[in-house]
């Protein structure tokens, strides 16, 4: 199996922008989801397929993918964002991973 | 609506098992993979495994083969997740999504506490 490695946290002032990283083997070659994480809370997806944003999911959350990292970039950061962040991909034999998380914190 | 809602909370004693349910509504049951995914305390989301609820093949993560098992009854629309020989190292919220585009929705989460 393969791991995926994001900062443990990132800090930011609101209104700024937050951007956290994702890197890993299997990229580009397997897509990169994000999930928002927030206390007592089930995960959330904000991005998937590295760069497609849900229904419903703020414009200011977007993703990008270059060579083996991916990053969730948060424009305009608001307070509500402050949460737990998980990059998540999948091998060739669909064998799920997720990174270790990064806690986003708003100043 | 689309929604997994899963079965309430447990208690177990070190070494039992437990037995959780995900019962889907507002799509076809056997139109997507259930995937099983636990959040321990202070710790980060870890996968288990997954379940094709119309072929019943499943994939588990290398380190909960053998003890995990994932089952599904389509007249019910429901997914199980069998864990044995359970430690305090297993306390966790457990949740059920279902993989279409991305993993969504997702149950409500199931915790389990292992406790002697």
């Amino acid at each position: 199996s393969y791991e995926l490695t994001q900062p443990p946290s990132v800090s930011v002032s609101p209104g700024q922008t937050a951007r956290i990283t994702c890197s890993g083997d299997a990229f580009p070659k397997q897509y990169a989801y994000w999930y928002q994480v927030k206390p007592g809370q089930a995960p959330v997806v904000v991005i998937y397929r590295d760069t497609e944003r849900p229904s419903g999911i703020p414009e200011r959350f977007s993703g990008s993918s270059s060579g083996t990292i991916v990053t969730l970039t948060i424009s305009g950061v608001q307070a509500e964002d402050e949460a737990d962040y998980y990059c998540q991909s999948a091998d060739s034999s669909s064998t799920v991973v997720f990174g270790g998380g990064t806690k986003l914190s708003v100043l | 609506q689309v929604q997994l809602v899963q079965s309430g909370a447990e208690v177990r004693k070190p070494g039992a098992s437990v037995k959780v349910s995900c019962k889907a509504s507002g799509y076809t049951f056997t139109g997507y993979y259930i995937h099983w995914v636990r959040h321990a305390p202070g710790q980060g989301l870890e996968w288990l495994g997954w379940i094709n609820p119309n072929r019943g093949d499943t994939n588990y993560a290398q380190k909960f083969q053998g003890r995990v098992t994932m089952t599904r009854d389509t007249s019910i629309s429901t997914a199980y997740m069998e864990l044995n020989r359970l430690t305090s190292d297993d306390t966790a919220v457990y949740y059920c999504t279902s993989q279409a585009a991305s993993f969504d929705p997702w149950g409500q989460g199931t915790l389990v506490t292992v406790s002697s």
